[in-house]
């Protein structure tokens, strides 16, 4: 059963404060690693797509890195702001199994 | 503006009762997808279409169905709701390829009583 964890459940944190999640994966059959952003009332957005081990994307204060051999992937926000306030979600998907399979998901909360 | 749209935000059913949950998305996408959410569970896929008439289960499909009888439109059908599909329902539509990002309708709660 292929398995995705992140780590924290939920994190909160002060406005202005730098903050990072985990997500595991299996590292056998990787193919892409997704990112999301679910903000309470609105849709999952897609903030990532990537694919080659050693990757990393940032837009804005938001980057991530990937670890393919290890079956890793950091998510890091830089001076969140409270509308940095959402769950973020990443989501494996195995070249075998040929779907997404999603983390339980990060909920992170920004306080002024 | 790019839209998935889900047609009910809140949902209240009975138990027993055949129930439809339609989404229709703008981007001329392949894929399309149903998935529920269950708080401490990541989003867990219940069905999924790569084309008109094509479905394919997720890993959940138990009492649920789907049609595709359009590119746009992909209903999930509960044939006879149950309390333990008291959920949220998110739909979601992909280019066609391996691993392309997923496009999400804002999701419909559904309450089973």
């Amino acid at each position: 059963i292929l398995n995705v964890e992140q780590s924290p459940q939920s994190l909160h944190v002060q406005e202005g404060d730098s903050t990072n999640f985990t997500c595991s994966f299996p590292s056998s059959n990787f193919y892409a690693l997704h990112w999301y952003r679910w903000e309470t009332a609105k849709s999952p957005e897609a903030l990532f797509v990537m694919t080659l081990n050693g990757d990393e994307k940032k837009k804005g204060r938001i980057s991530a890195t990937l670890n393919t051999k290890e079956g890793y992937s950091y998510l890091y926000i830089k001076g969140s702001q409270p509308e940095d306030s959402a769950t973020y979600l990443c989501a494996f998907y195995s070249g075998g199994y040929n779907k997404l399979i999603f983390g339980a998901g990060t909920r992170l909360a920004v306080h002024p | 503006d790019v839209k998935v749209t889900q047609s009910s935000r809140y949902l209240v059913k009975r138990t027993g009762e055949k129930v439809f949950l339609e989404c229709v998305q703008d981007m001329d996408h392949e894929n399309m997808f149903w998935y529920r959410q269950d708080p401490g569970l990541g989003l867990r896929l219940i069905y999924f279409s790569y084309d008109v008439k094509m479905k394919e289960k997720g890993d959940i499909p138990e009492g649920y169905s789907v049609s595709r009888e359009k590119k746009e439109r992909f209903s999930l059908i509960l044939e006879s709701a149950s309390t333990n599909q008291t959920s949220m329902y998110l739909c979601a539509s992909s280019r066609g390829g391996k691993g392309e990002k997923l496009f999400f309708g804002s999701g419909t709660q559904l309450s089973v009583l």
